[in-house]
């Protein structure tokens, strides 16, 4: 099973609200990543946690705040958004952070749909 | 450094004629490459994935990429295209050891009946 879920598939939300986004494998994968995808642009890569540790910070601005509670879950906290942060939110994760003999295969979930107003 | 050309943004076929998407490369190191797909409102998909096993990788859905390092491309070919293979594809690159992915801008494939 390679299956990373992502819930709510959509989110609008305004500018003063507070929201969090939730990411979960249950394929023993020991890195996870949160990506920003705008329409018709490649995914731009925000957060790595790698073993539940922040290993990669993509220069994200504090509006966005990643949790990772545990090895299976991912949580991406939401406050203060702007318009343009309105995108689909990726997340992914992979076997083998940092493998020394190829680069591990990424998985990605459905995303999640943000509109801010 | 790492970078990832799509050389096409969009391509068209007609259902049943063979699909090419090219793709080039620029890597310090030995690169790993991968295909992925993305249907509309989607997540990604891998399609396929080359780690210097083998210079032609085969795929799901009948999709395969060869890597040829003279020419740093990684193509992907399909012999018959299909209504369902309608989608975004993107070509992307990671030296060894790497977390970090570099994608290509993306092609976007239709297939007309």
């Amino acid at each position: 099973d390679t299956e990373v879920t992502q819930t709510p598939k959509h989110l609008v939300m305004g500018m003063t609200n507070k929201k969090s986004l939730k990411c979960e494998q249950h394929m023993g994968h020991r890195a996870m990543y949160w990506y920003k995808q705008k329409a018709k642009k490649p995914p731009e890569l925000m957060f790595v946690y790698s073993y539940e540790k922040l290993s990669i910070n993509e220069s994200v601005p504090s509006r966005f705040s990643p949790e990772c509670p545990n090895s299976s879950l991912l949580n991406l906290h939401l406050h203060a958004l702007q318009p343009e942060d309105s995108a689909l939110y990726l997340c992914a994760s992979s076997q083998d952070p940092g493998g020394v003999r190829t680069t591990d295969t990424q998985y990605f979930g459905p995303g999640t749909r943000l509109t801010v107003l | 450094a790492q970078s990832v050309t799509q050389l096409d943004s969009h391509v068209s076929v007609s259902e049943g004629t063979p699909v090419l998407l090219r793709c080039n490369y620029s890597s310090s190191y030995s690169p790993s490459l991968f295909w992925y797909v993305q249907h509309p409102n989607k997540g990604l998909q891998l399609l396929l994935k080359y780690t210097s096993a083998a210079t032609l990788v085969k795929g799901i859905n009948g999709f395969e990429a060869e890597f040829k390092k003279s020419e740093t491309s990684f193509h992907l070919t399909k012999p018959s295209a299909h209504m369902s293979d309608a989608a975004e594809y993107f070509c992307v690159v990671s030296d060894l050891g790497s977390d970090k992915l570099i994608f290509g801008t993306g092609t976007r494939l239709q297939v007309f009946p």
